[in-house]
């Protein structure tokens, strides 16, 4: 079982649509929590991390935490062509681990 | 210059050359990483260094020398590298490697081609 694990997509929404993505991990003793977004070609930039259980909102987007579950997701409001990129789920605990990630497309 | 900066951004090179990827962080963090991401691959760890030094070789090829001199500069020397080593070299970097809750920071990453 991989340790952070991420449907590859592509996630097609059209513009102004919510985009939900999803992320799960197998060690229940991580404690933090990270959304990376990357556009082709370019490096990783942080979006948002969440730390407790429950949401966490900044701007459009809203990270969600279960840790009974294990599952981490980012929704992504009013969704624009400029939010197509690939979006890395990273989980820490006693270090970082990166899921794949998983390509979204906007459509206008 | 403010972030993580990593020279060059694009390197051509052949097998036979040697060559060396610089980083350089101005956050004040004490760890730092070198991080290959192959087209369409995930992120694969090469090395972590804490407070200079080396904490994780990730089973990298010895054609792969890692030196950090400082909590603030990294460097990855290159060579005899196979064509197989192209990819996007990212260096990143945080606060203390032990606190693995700690956020990273990258740069922008040097574009390696081997021809």
């Amino acid at each position: 079982q991989k340790e952070v694990e991420q449907n590859s997509g592509p996630l097609s929404v059209p513009e102004g649509a919510i985009a939900s993505l999803n992320c799960t991990y197998s060690d229940r003793g991580s404690q933090s929590f990270f959304w990376y977004r990357q556009y082709s070609g370019k490096s990783p930039e942080l979006i948002m991390f969440i730390y407790s259980n429950g949401d966490k909102e900044d701007g459009r987007f809203t990270a969600q935490l279960n840790k009974a579950s294990q599952y981490v997701s980012l929704l992504i409001r009013d969704s624009q062509p400029s939010d197509s990129a690939t979006y890395l789920c990273a989980v820490g605990g006693n270090k970082l681990v990166f899921g794949a990630g998983t390509i979204l497309r906007v459509k206008s | 210059e403010t972030g993580v900066t990593q020279t060059p951004r694009h390197l051509v090179m052949g097998m036979t050359n040697k060559k060396s990827l610089k980083c350089e962080q101005h956050l004040g963090h004490n760890a730092m990483y070198w991080y290959k991401q192959s087209a369409k691959k995930p992120l694969e760890l090469m090395f972590v260094y804490n407070f200079k030094e080396q904490t994780e070789n990730n089973s990298v090829p010895s054609r792969f020398s890692p030196e950090c001199p400082n909590s603030s500069h990294l460097f990855l020397h290159l060579h005899t590298l196979q064509p197989e080593d192209s990819a996007l070299y990212l260096c990143a970097s945080s606060q203390d490697v032990t606190r693995g809750s700690d956020t990273q920071y990258f740069g922008p990453g040097t574009r390696l081609t081997v021809l």
